[in-house]
């Protein structure tokens, strides 16, 4: 069946980088945008940032610009987010979900955590 | 930009029917489709609603979806209430290929 499932969250110091990965299978990648959308401990959700199914146009929030990338090696079936000048109030959990069409984000991982500390 | 707005919080009986709103604050409610997710605590968010009123299989259709352009808001109705329908509820749209947003969310008590 189709699953995302994300990977390398972990607690890190203000100003360190981190690298998120998301691992799909049950469909075929290089056919779907994809997405990484946070989640702040007890708050909402937040999108972060779009590819296309190719990899040509990347698009982020504000909040992030400058300081993620997002990017996919459709040979391993993998969506990846480079986090970099990491601050407390990038701490969320960080899903990753398949775009099937017109913004419509399904399915999701599970999330992984991330935890920004001193 | 815009933004989507939702109520923080309802509450209703099983068996009842509860309507969540999600209005959009600039641009029209119809420019583009509205998504509706369901998350429960500890868990994922999965669809009830896409495309502004159709349900994934596997949603029961007790879940609907609309949009009313006079209000400039989407509605999630959910009929006959469940204790298990209690969750979070989320409205979603977007604005071209960068600009996606979320309602804040609105808390759904059944009791």
């Amino acid at each position: 069946q189709v699953r995302l499932v994300e990977s390398g969250g972990g607690v890190v110091q203000p100003g360190r980088s981190l690298r998120l990965s998301c691992a799909a299978s049950g469909f075929i990648f290089n056919s779907y945008a994809m997405h990484w959308v946070r989640q702040p401990p007890g708050k909402g959700l937040e999108w972060v940032a779009v590819i296309s199914y190719d990899g040509s146009d990347k698009n982020y929030a504000e909040s992030v610009k400058g300081r993620f990338t997002i990017s996919r090696d459709d040979s391993k079936n993998r969506l990846f987010l480079q986090m970099n000048r990491l601050r407390a109030e990038d701490t969320a959990v960080y899903f990753c979900a398949r775009d099937i069409t017109a913004g419509w984000f399904d399915p999701w991982g599970q999330g992984t955590l991330v935890a920004v500390s001193s | 930009n815009f933004m989507l707005t939702q109520p923080h919080s309802v509450s209703e009986s099983p068996g009842k029917t509860v309507t969540i709103s999600c209005t959009r604050s600039s641009g029209s409610i119809a420019s583009s489709y509205v998504q509706w997710y369901q998350q429960r605590p500890g868990s994922s968010p999965t669809t009830v609603i896409y495309e502004d009123n159709q349900r994934p299989s596997g949603v029961p259709d007790r879940f609907s979806g609309s949009i009313d352009s006079s209000s400039n808001s989407a509605s999630l109705t959910i009929s006959r209430l469940k204790t298990e329908d209690e969750a979070d509820y989320y409205c979603q749209s977007y604005e071209g290929s960068d600009h996606v947003v979320f309602g804040g969310g609105t808390k759904l008590t059944v009791l």
